[in-house]
């Protein structure tokens, strides 16, 4: 069956502007969680969706960073006001459920602010 | 605070070697530990777990161990291919569904 998967691939965008990045789970998986990559850094904890639950939001960076997710499915990133900082690659990962399972990640999304 | 450390130098081993690729976490307790691949431009993916009360996990080629007085989780890789090539990350349980990562070592295969 299909993967995770993300659009855009890249997004090159001026400071100050704002960007929607787009997650689709694998169908079925309850879990969604997304992650913040810089270079040479660990995957940096951002927000985690499970079922209907409130969510996680306790690794946004700033009140500029928020996400939803519609109907238990498709997840939105959205960062507003972009900063230079913000630069890095997003990747989401969903999983059946929470604790011990894998988690599945997507080829994420490759944010450049100009 | 919790801490993470993966090799950040690349680890390069020839072709048909065994590769050992280290993790060290300080100031933690988790209840388990996975180790992902990850190739350039792509997701990590997932290779193991390994629980807290498990000394030792195999998967093909694959062995993960995990000494939680040492603080540590080695990763081998035996008889090494060159496709064997790409960063390897360490994650560890923090809570029920939270993962906390280390930065991952490259690893170089060479025939």
């Amino acid at each position: 069956g299909a993967g995770v998967s993300q659009s855009p691939s890249n997004k090159v965008t001026e400071k100050g502007k704002d960007v929607e990045l787009r997650c689709d789970p694998i169908s079925g998986h309850t879990a969604l969680y997304w992650y913040r990559q810089s270079l040479g850094q660990g995957l940096e904890f951002l927000i985690y969706f499970q079922g209907n639950s409130a969510p996680d939001k306790s690794g946004l960076p700033s009140d500029r960073f928020s996400a939803e997710r519609t109907g238990g499915s498709v997840s939105t990133l959205t960062i507003q006001r972009t900063q230079q900082e913000d630069s890095a690659v997003y990747l989401c990962a969903s999983s059946f459920t929470s604790g011990e399972e894998t988690q599945y990640f997507g080829p994420g999304t490759r944010l450049l602010v100009l | 605070s919790q801490k993470i450390e993966q090799n950040s130098e690349a680890l390069n081993i020839q072709e048909g070697k065994t590769a050992t690729l280290t993790c060290n976490y300080t100031n933690y307790s988790p209840a388990y530990l996975q180790w992902y691949r990850q190739d350039p431009g792509r997701g990590p993916v997932f290779l193991l777990l390994i629980r807290e009360n498990e000394k030792e996990k195999r998967k093909e080629r694959l062995k993960v161990t995990f000494d939680t007085t040492l603080k540590q989780s080695l990763f081998h890789i035996t008889a090494s291919q060159p496709a064997d090539s790409a960063t390897y990350l360490c994650a560890l349980s923090a809570s029920n569904y939270q993962l906390i990562w280390g930065a991952g070592t490259k690893l170089i295969i060479k025939p």
